[in-house]
């Protein structure tokens, strides 16, 4: 079965550029969460969706940062413009329904901000 | 304000012993808590979980504990094998789908 897949694994690019995340769930999920991972906060949530809608983006850092689910296959998570310290792992990650459903992650995209 | 702590981020063990990883946190409206595992360059995999009705949940090698009037959570792996060697997050979550992490431990079990 495939897992959760994420594009790319690898982004490096220089300060100011626009950068897209990609990120396909598990078949049949239908929460989404955007998480990121630094060394100083460690593993963080940004946003999450369930059944395509945003539900809560309180972890969402500025405005540059913005995600769209536009249908339940696909969600995006971009950044504009991007700063050298947007550098991080970033992981999508979905889930059956709400409540007590463990979230299956998929392997991250490793962001290099020059 | 971090609420759920991983003192130690790492941790040692002899192939064959137990490991035990610790998890402390602060909010006692937390209802559900997980433990994941991570490779290098992989996402962190579900391990295993607990609800808090139960002080006690087994998988195999694996038995997470739960003390409530302590707000600690720890991960008993035995026998530890070489291959467990990874990151072990905990995670808390209350009703809603947020679930908030700890900082991880890095085990390193020597054959």
């Amino acid at each position: 079965d495939a897992g959760v897949i994420q594009s790319p694994r690898h982004e490096v690019t220089e300060m100011g550029q626009e950068v897209t995340l990609r990120c396909k769930p598990i078949s049949g999920h239908n929460s989404l969460f955007w998480y990121r991972q630094t060394m100083m906060r460690g593993l963080e949530l940004l946003i999450y969706f369930n059944n395509n809608v945003p539900i809560d983006d309180s972890g969402m850092p500025e405005d540059r940062f913005s995600a769209k689910m536009p249908n339940a296959s696909f969600s995006t998570l971009k950044i504009q413009p991007s700063e050298p310290r947007d550098s991080a792992v970033y992981f999508c990650a979905s889930s059956w329904g709400v409540g007590n459903q463990p979230q299956h992650f998929g392997d991250g995209t490793r962001l290099s901000i020059l | 304000d971090q609420q759920v702590k991983q003192n130690s981020p790492s941790l040692s063990v002899q192939e064959g012993r137990i490991s035990i990883l610790n998890c402390d946190y602060t909010n006692s409206m937390f209802d559900y808590f997980l433990w994941y595992k991570k490779y290098p360059a992989e996402g962190p995999t579900f391990l295993i979980s607990i609800s808090s009705i139960k002080d006690k949940n087994e998988d195999g090698r694996f038995t997470v504990f739960l003390n409530k009037s302590a707000k600690h959570l720890s991960l008993h792996i035995v026998p530890s094998q070489p291959g467990d060697s990874a990151v072990y997050f905990c995670a808390v979550k209350t009703g809603a789908n947020n679930l908030f992490f700890g900082t991880g431990t890095r085990l390193t079990v020597i054959p």
